[in-house]
């Protein structure tokens, strides 16, 4: 059974914090880390995707790869109001494996005033 | 370049109707996928096409559930005998073959079953 943690939350930051957000998964051949953000009612929206260890910025979104660990985190600088929203990470494989990505349960962000 | 479109957005029906949702993808996405997502949950994985085949179903799907994708193009996913249990945002997402399978959701149609 291929598992993806997120803390569910609520994760709250003041405006202009950092946010971390984390997620954790079970898959060693996973090849593909996505995050997506969604708002309330809205279907999810792709913000950032890897696929190295390591770091890719993408403005004020960090993405951070560690497959050793087995971990993948999104970073967001100089938080505000309108990144309030729920964060889903999924993972999946991209070649020689299945390509059905496996969601976490998401991680509320509220960033407050 | 458009998006994922999905018809309709919303639709409200009564247990033991049947009910069929459109697909558009992104024009040239030959992976289109569909999800199920209730509150507080991640989506989840319904069922797969890379071009018209269908490649994955998900084990837990019920046989009320098919969806078609005839020409690669776009899908449908109909519903028989809706359940209230069936009551749930379904989400299309469409993604390259190649790459890294980056998907791109539509907006969802919101299913309530009355």
């Amino acid at each position: 059974q291929k598992e993806v943690e997120q803390n569910s939350g609520p994760l709250s930051v003041p405006e202009g914090a950092i946010a971390s957000l984390n997620c954790t998964y079970s898959d060693r051949g996973s090849q593909s880390f996505f995050w997506y953000r969604q708002y309330s009612g809205k279907s999810p929206e792709l913000i950032m995707f890897i696929y190295s260890n390591g770091d890719k910025e993408d403005g004020r979104f960090t993405a951070q790869l560690n497959k050793a660990s087995q971990y993948v985190s999104l970073l967001i600088r100089d938080s505000q109001p309108s990144d309030s929203a729920t964060y889903l990470c999924a993972v999946s494989h991209a070649s020689g494996g299945s390509y059905i990505p496996t969601f976490g349960r998401g991680t509320s962000l509220i960033v407050h005033p | 370049d458009t998006g994922v479109s999905q018809d309709p957005r919303h639709k409200i029906t009564k247990r033991g109707q049947n009910v069929t949702f459109r697909c558009d993808p992104i024009s040239e996405h030959n992976r289109l996928y569909w999800y199920r997502q209730t509150l507080g949950q991640g989506p989840e994985f319904l069922t797969y096409f890379q071009n018209e085949a269908q490649l994955e179903k998900s084990r837990l799907l019920s046989d009320r559930f098919s969806a078609e994708r005839p020409k690669g193009s776009f899908s449908t996913l109909e519903i028989q005998r809706t359940e209230q249990g069936d009551s749930a945002m379904y989400l299309c997402a469409s993604s390259l073959a190649t790459g890294g399978n980056e998907q791109y959701f539509g907006p969802g149609t919101r299913l309530t079953v009355t």
